[in-house]
C-alpha cells in the first residue's frame, strides 16, 4: 500500500514567522511529487511539481525541496502572512498520467 | 480562471435517493478524469478513474454499481451516487490532467445524506 505522510497535521504561527512542513512518500518507483495549496471552498491550487532528486523550487516566499532517495519533501514558507493560511497537500505518483496519492495535509493558520 | 468546474458544490439528499455530481473540463479535452473522496480527517482517496468512451476503473473497495461514472464526452464526467446512505456523506472532488504533470481540480462537492 502506497502511503504519503504529512507532518505536522496543523500549526499556528504569527505573521512574519517562517515555517516548514514535511511530506514523506515511498522512495521506490518514484515519478513525481506535487504540492498543493487548498483554501476552503476553492480548488486545490498547484504550487510545485518536482521529479528529480535534489530538485528545489521557489515561488515567491514559498519553496520546496525533494529527496527521492530517502522519500521526503519539505515545503518552506518564509515570513508567513495571514493569506498563507490554508491546507497544504502533498501528493505522490509513481507513474506518468496516473492518479495522485495524497497525504492528509498540513493546515496552517497565520495570525496577524 | 477555472480550468475545471464541478457542480453542485453542496447537495443534501434523502437516504435511498440518487445524486449526480458533474465535473466539466473548461479549457481542454480530457480523456481521463479522476474522482476522489475525502472523509473527515482523512486523505483525499482515489475512487475511480473515468475514461472517455469506456468503462471507469474503480479502486479496490469502491462499488461500481453504487458510484456510477459516466464520461460520455471529452469535457464532462459525472459521478452518480445511487441509493445514497448517510455513510456516503463526504467530500467528492474531480481532477483532470494535462500533459505529464499538470493536474487541475474541481472545486469539490459536499454531499450530505439525511
Amino acid at each position: 500500500i502506497l502511503n504519503v505522510e504529512q507532518s505536522p497535521q496543523s500549526l499556528h504561527v504569527q505573521e512574519g514567522d517562517s515555517t516548514n512542513f514535511t511530506c514523506s512518500f515511498p522512495s521506490s518507483n518514484f515519478y513525481a511529487l506535487h504540492w498543493y495549496r487548498w483554501e476552503t471552498a476553492k480548488s486545490p491550487e498547484a504550487l510545485f511539481v518536482m521529479t528529480l532528486n535534489g530538485d528545489e523550487k521557489k515561488k515567491g516566499r514559498i519553496s520546496a525541496t525533494l529527496n527521492t532517495k530517502e522519500g521526503y519533501s519539505y515545503l518552506y514558507i518564509k515570513g508567513s502572512q495571514p493569506e498563507d493560511s490554508a491546507t497544504y497537500l502533498c501528493a505522490f505518483t509513481n507513474q506518468a498520467g496516473t492518479a495522485l496519492i495524497f497525504g492528509k495535509g498540513t493546515t496552517l493558520s497565520v495570525s496577524s | 480562471g477555472a480550468v475545471v468546474s464541478q457542480h453542485p458544490s453542496r447537495v443534501i439528499c434523502k437516504s435511498g435517493t440518487s445524486v449526480k455530481i458533474e465535473c466539466r473540463s473548461l479549457d481542454f479535452q480530457a480523456t481521463t478524469m479522476f474522482w476522489y473522496r475525502q472523509f473527515p480527517k482523512k486523505s483525499l482517496m482515489l475512487m475511480a478513474t473515468s475514461n472517455e468512451g469506456s468503462k471507469a476503473t474503480y479502486e479496490q473497495g469502491v462499488e461500481k454499481d453504487k458510484f456510477l461514472i459516466n464520461h460520455a464526452s471529452l469535457t464532462l464526467s459525472t459521478l452518480t451516487v445511487t441509493s445514497a446512505h448517510p455513510e456516503d456523506s463526504s467530500f467528492y472532488i474531480c481532477s483532470i490532467g494535462q500533459g505529464r504533470n499538470t493536474i487541475y481540480f474541481g472545486e469539490g462537492s459536499w454531499l450530505t445524506v439525511v
